[in-house]
């Protein structure tokens, strides 16, 4: 069974930039989160979706991030424009039960 | 607000030994608590759970206590391997979100 894919594995932008990531689900997950886990701190959710629809996007700075699933398969997640605070790993995971499967992350270097 | 803590960053052991990481929680809400593992430049990875109807869960190596009156729960790895090397994350759900402590590192020495 593949994983959790995600790219770019790594981003490096200047302030004000904008930037995307990408993510594809585990085959068969309704459920599709993304998570920014600054260094040293645990992962923060940012948003969570069921197919195509928003469960949670209470934790998303909407002033700068954007996210979407609009087939309810893969996501993007879109910071427009960019600050130093961004620099974090963006996680995606997907689950179909309690367990959740991460993908490798995408490491923002904002500068 | 920090609901779910990991309250030492690192711990160190010797290979054979026990490693217990600890984790505390305020959220009496939290009925399902889970183990993460992640090695660097990847994703965490389920470890072990546990469901708040149990106060112990054991796979393998790995054990997971829950003590619901203390808000508290830990892990064992018994013997711990040098391929244990990794940071711990332990995260709990209400069934609607999922909180994540900020990880313990653990090092286990040769």
């Amino acid at each position: 069974e593949a994983g959790v894919a995600q790219s770019p594995r790594y981003k490096i932008i200047e302030k004000r930039q904008s930037v995307a990531f990408w993510c594809n689900p585990i085959s068969g997950h309704a459920t599709l989160y993304w998570y920014q886990q600054i260094l040293g701190q645990g992962p923060k959710l940012l948003i969570q979706f069921q197919n195509n629809g928003v469960v949670d996007d209470s934790q998303l700075p909407k002033d700068r991030f954007s996210a979407e699933r609009l087939k309810g398969v893969d996501s993007t997640l879109k910071i427009q424009p960019a600050k130093l605070e961004d620099s974090a790993v963006y996680l995606c995971a997907s689950s179909f039960s309690d367990e959740q499967y991460f993908g490798p992350g995408t490491r923002l270097t904002v500068t | 607000d920090q609901q779910v803590k990991q309250n030492s960053p690192s711990l160190s052991v010797q290979e054979g030994r026990i490693s217990i990481l600890n984790c505390d929680y305020t959220n009496s809400m939290f009925d399902y608590f889970l183990w993460y593992k992640k090695y660097p430049a990847e994703g965490p990875t389920f470890l072990i759970s546990i469901s708040s109807i149990k106060d112990k869960n054991e796979d393998g190596r790995f054990t997971v206590f829950l003590n619901k009156s203390a808000k508290h729960l830990s892990l064992h790895i018994v013997p711990s391997q040098p391929g244990d090397s990794a940071v711990y994350f332990c995260a709990a759900s209400d069934g609607n979100d999922m909180r994540f402590g900020a990880g313990t590192r653990l090092t286990v020495k040769p």
